[in-house]
């Protein structure tokens, strides 16, 4: 039982390439969530996703896509990576029961944009 | 701008102390507030939540929240090298069960 899973890891890019981080959960549970985490701003909400086949835009939005493939999946894409776009991604899921209101986080993509 | 206000510290503090974070947030209508705690390059875990005023206690950790002055703080007892972390705030506002976070307070404890 993995819970969150994300990949990659760690991806460097150059400014204007295109990339897909990967989320994986095996919880079973609607709600998928993408965030940012930079240096003394916190966590920030980028998109995500009530069920299958839904998604919504956050706080920061521009400059990324999303998919929800299916349950399990919740994708996010950076079409034309820029500097500024250089953090640290968590994927989370939110609980259900008992755990509704928690989110259960992945262990991040942590990504340099040169 | 709804907004969870943290002091990014960093809050130093003996083994053995207590260690006090405190969390503001701006939406009267808040309903559900919550503490997780990161270690530095890892990712963040639940480890309180509290939706009524006053304390909850768990282990070394007490929530306490007063609705009326919009604040809710974390309390670690006989506090613990271990608990060196980054401890994040987060709020449901009202009507949505999305949490805002905080921007976070480094905790040190040192022996």
């Amino acid at each position: 039982n993995a819970g969150v899973t994300q990949t990659p890891k760690f991806q460097v890019l150059k400014t204007g390439q295109s990339m897909t981080l990967q989320c994986a959960q095996d919880m079973n549970h609607n709600s998928m969530y993408w965030y940012r985490q930079d240096p003394g701003m916190g966590l920030r909400l980028i998109y995500y996703s009530a069920s299958e086949g839904t998604t919504d835009k956050g706080e920061v939005p521009n400059g990324y896509n999303v998919s929800r493939l299916n349950k399990r999946e919740f994708s996010l894409r950076l079409e034309s990576a820029a500097p500024s776009q250089t953090s640290v991604y968590f994927c989370a899921v939110r609980g259900a029961g008992g755990t509704y209101n928690e989110q259960f986080f992945g262990p991040g993509t942590r990504l340099t944009v040169l | 701008q709804k907004e969870v206000e943290q002091n990014s510290g960093p809050l130093s503090v003996p083994e053995g102390a207590i260690a006090s974070l405190n969390c503001t947030y701006s939406d009267r209508g808040s309903q559900s507030f919550f503490w997780y705690r990161q270690y530095s390059g890892k990712s963040p875990e639940l480890i309180m939540f509290i939706y009524s005023n006053g304390d909850k206690e768990d282990g070394r950790f007490t929530a306490q929240l007063n609705k009326a002055s919009q604040y809710v703080s974390l309390l670690i007892r006989d506090s613990q090298p271990s608990d060196s972390a980054t401890y994040l705030c987060a709020v449901n506002m009202e009507g949505s069960y999305i949490p805002t976070f905080g921007r976070g307070t480094s905790l040190i404890v040192h022996p």
